[in-house]
Formats: structure tokens, sequence, C-alpha cells
């Protein structure tokens, strides 16, 4: 079965500071992919990245990093240089290519606060 | 804007009551998903479509049902409503379904039973 887990329920760092979130996933499957969202106190749930499972290469894009790691089954991600406008909830994904379950599963989130 | 539109964005309703709640795809998207965002249990996969056929079960409660329609919106509708079922509905959609295919979620429409 398939299961994310996001052990950092809180997080809250001063702005400027560096912040990694955790993530470590469960799966049987050899093919799958990670993703991660944003969901800022408006609401709305934002897609950042998608990994496949075939694809360690870590992934920067500006002030965000992947960090993708089979052999510890985790995915995770960090923000350099944190802002105020990095709070929010993020949240990592699950999704598994059997095609009986194309569901993808969400952990339970990391509330980001970022204190100016 | 994700391109996913969600209706109401807020409801209130009494225990026992039914409700239904829309979704628009983003354009050229042929799968919907929904997903129950509370308090307690996080983001729960409810259902999933895909091009008018049901592909997906999560835990869905048989108190609540879903279809999608020939021109891909979706509706869910949620009857004999318990306080239990106030949470933050999000439809979600993708290109093909597939599990490679990120979502790309509505607003969310807040249903408060009362």
């Amino acid at each position: 079965a398939q299961k994310v887990t996001q052990a950092q329920t809180e997080i809250s760092v001063v702005e400027k500071e560096d912040v990694t979130l955790d993530c470590v996933y469960e799966t049987r499957d050899t093919t799958y992919y990670l993703f991660w969202y944003k969901q800022p106190p408006s609401g709305e749930l934002v897609f950042l990245i998608r990994r496949n499972s075939f694809d360690e290469q870590n992934e920067i894009s500006g002030r965000y990093s992947w960090n993708f790691q089979k052999s510890t089954s985790s995915f995770n991600f960090t923000i350099t240089a944190s802002q105020v406008v990095d709070s929010a909830v993020y949240f990592c994904a699950l999704s598994e290519a059997d095609s009986s379950a194309s569901k993808i599963i969400f952990g339970s989130g990391t509330r980001l606060s970022i204190r100016p | 804007d994700s391109g996913v539109t969600q209706t109401p964005k807020h409801l209130i309703t009494a225990t026992g009551q039914r409700v239904t709640l829309r979704c628009s795809p983003r354009s050229g998207d042929l799968s919907v998903y929904w997903y129950q965002q509370s308090l307690d249990q996080g983001l729960q996969f409810l259902i999933q479509y895909y091009n008018g056929e049901e592909r997906a079960k999560g835990n869905i409660l048989e108190r609540f049902s879903a279809q999608q329609f020939p021109d891909l919106h979706s509706e869910l509708n949620l009857s004999s409503l318990e306080l239990g079922d106030s949470a933050l509905y999000f439809c979600a959609s993708s290109e093909q379904g597939s599990y490679n295919s990120p979502l790309h979620f509505g607003n969310g429409t807040r249903l408060t039973v009362t």
C-alpha cells in the first residue's frame, strides 16, 4: 500500500533562513511519481514539482530545490533564503503506476511559517 | 489561476440535507478528481473520473456520489449530511488522468454543516 509521511507538522523560521521539509514514502511499486504541492493561506493547492522513480537527479528552481533518494525513500524539499511569501502548507504526494489506482495520495502536510 | 472552476465557494447547510458541488476542469483535461480536506484527516482522495467513466475510488462514503458529464464537468453529491462532513472539498483535473499527471486544483468549496 502506498503511504506518504511528513513528520514535521509545523516549522517556523526567520526570514532568510534555509528550511528543509521532509517527505518519506512507502510503495511496493517500482514505477511511481512523487509530487510537491503548496497551499498558501488563500487556500488553493498549487503544483510545484514532480519526479519519477527512475530519475534521482536533484532539481533546483530558483530558491527551491528537491532531493530525491530512493535508498531512503525520501523526497525532501529545501527552500533557500526563505521569504514571508513562502508561508504555506506544503504537501508531498505519491502516485503509483498501477492503472487500477491512478490516485495521488497526499501526506498530511507541513505548515511552514516564515517570520519577518 | 489553475483553470479549474468550483462552485459554490461556500455552502452552509443543516444536518440531513443534500448538496451538490460542481466542478469544471481545465480546458483539455479529461480527468477529474475529488478530494476532501478536513483538519483531522488531511487531503483524502474520494473519486476519479476519466472522460465520463469512474476510474478510481478512494474513501468515499456511500452517502456521497459523483459523476462526470459529457461536457466533462463533474458534480459531487453529498446527502444525509452530518456534522463531520464539514470540510473543504477540492476538485482537480489532469490531462489524461494517468499516474504521472500533476493535478491542477480548483479553489475548493467550503462546506459547513450545522
